[in-house]
């Protein structure tokens, strides 16, 4: 079944702790993309990866890192999380033909509570 | 990306033709429209896009208008999991890392 995955989809930790949310796509996309979403600010993109060993900043890259060392995997890494990164995070991913975006394919969200 | 309007909520009963509407009076000539939904804290699922003609899949179809300043997400028969937020989105295909932003969108609740 053509999907996305995160793990793990609900995580509790306190400040300062590292922490990887992993996300993986088994859809050969090329395109991939982090994202948070929070009452009242709608959905906000963190980082994205137009191809293996490519990254970039979206609307919100502080406080996370991300690295694309294979196609598949996308993992976002909060080095030392603070109570404002408490969120509901997706992770995305797509297929691109040249410049042109095709639908994302979203994961089932991870429900992050930092104390 | 082209601002859009949709109002916040719908009710629709089961079986029935759910319409969504979105005004989109600012679009561009190269804008898509997306629709997307997001059933309560799950990932969002795309749903459909068109440039300016009418298409439909499996799920629904999208009626642009000619002029494009407005579109109607059709659900032809309406089931309880249809219940979830819709969100309609105008931009280019190729925006600057292909960001999703998501107005308030249209709450449908689809009634027994």
């Amino acid at each position: 079944e053509a999907q996305v995955t995160q793990n793990p989809r609900y995580l509790i930790t306190v400040t300062g702790k590292k922490l990887t949310v992993t996300c993986s796509q088994n859809m050969n996309h090329e395109y991939m993309s982090w994202y948070r979403q929070d009452p009242g600010l709608g959905l906000r993109q963190i980082y994205y990866s137009m191809n293996v060993e490519v990254t970039d900043k979206g609307d919100v890259p502080e406080g996370y890192k991300v690295s694309r060392k294979e196609k598949r995997n996308f993992p976002l890494i909060l080095e030392s999380p603070s109570p404002n990164q408490t969120s509901l995070y997706f992770c995305a991913s797509s297929f691109t033909i040249g410049t042109r975006f095709n639908e994302q394919f979203f994961g089932p969200g991870t429900r992050l509570t930092v104390l | 990306d082209a601002k859009t309007t949709q109002p916040p909520s719908m009710d629709c009963a089961e079986g029935r033709a759910a319409n969504l509407p979105c005004n989109h009076s600012t679009i561009s000539g190269n804008e898509y429209v997306y629709w997307y939904r997001q059933i309560h804290s799950q990932g969002p699922q795309y749903i459909i896009h068109g440039l300016k003609n009418n298409e439909t899949n499996e799920m629904a179809s999208l009626i642009i208008t000619e002029d494009r300043k407005s579109s109607t997400l059709i659900l032809p028969h309406a089931t309880l999991r249809d219940t979830a937020v819709y969100y309609c989105i105008v931009r280019p295909p190729n925006n600057a890392g292909n960001m999703l932003t998501f107005g308030g969108g249209t709450r449908l609740m689809v009634k027994p």
